[in-house]
């Protein structure tokens, strides 16, 4: 079965600073791979995907993620965080035709 | 461009009572709908997807039901709603297709006393 591990589920980071969150999958063959945000009361927006080909993904608001088979990993990265991009953000995997499996989350607090 | 809808926003039900959240879908044909619900600290539960009119499929077992009565519309209902129904319920639809993406609606608090 597949599972997603987000293992920080709270992180704090300034303004300015660089962020990276973790995002570990198991699954056996390569999956599809997304990055979803969710500001407080809102739904889940999506960031960006992974299918296949370049392993350094580029989404919206300045975020990128890069899919390493050796480490099962999707990171998401942004090199300056504003407050605007505190929120609650969610990996996801999808091997095939098999449902969506989110991991637990993470929540962003920015600090002036 | 595809849209998402939900509704109502947020609800306060006494417990006991019934329940009826409302998703559609724009822009799209035959899409797969999901209902999820997100309690705090909990990450997102899959409760259930719908391939087709009429096609639903259960992910956890519980009070809650859903249909599909027209292509782009999922309904999740509750005869008697209990505490621990209290949540943030997403909807959200994909393609189907290979490269699948799911896309969330706005969601909707249910608060139950």
């Amino acid at each position: 079965a597949q599972s997603v591990t987000q293992p920080d589920i709270h992180i704090t980071v300034s303004e300015g600073a660089s962020l990276e969150l973790r995002c570990n999958y198991s699954y056996g063959a390569t999956p599809y791979l997304f990055w979803y945000v969710q500001s407080p009361g809102q739904g889940l927006q999506l960031l960006l995907k992974y299918f296949s080909g370049d392993t350094l993904v580029q989404g919206i608001k300045g975020f990128e993620a890069e899919f390493k088979r050796s480490q099962s990993s999707f990171n998401l990265r942004k090199p300056s965080v504003h407050w605007s991009d505190a929120a609650e953000y969610f990996c996801a995997s999808r091997g095939g035709y098999q449902k969506v499996t989110f991991g637990i989350g993470t929540k962003l607090q920015v600090i002036p | 461009s595809q849209t998402i809808h939900q509704w109502p926003a947020t609800l306060v039900q006494p417990v006991g009572s019934p329940l009826s959240l409302e998703c559609t879908v724009e822009g799209t044909s035959n899409p797969n709908l999901y209902w999820y619900r997100q309690a705090a600290g909990r990450g997102l539960q899959l409760l259930f997807y719908s391939v087709g009119i009429g096609q639903i499929s259960s992910e956890v077992p519980q009070n809650l039901s859903a249909s599909r009565p027209q292509d782009r519309q999922f309904i999740l209902s509750s005869k008697k709603l209990l505490l621990s129904d209290s949540g943030f319920y997403l909807c959200a639809w994909s393609t189907g297709t290979a490269t699948d993406t799911q896309y969330f609606g706005p969601g909707t608090r249910l608060t139950v006393l």
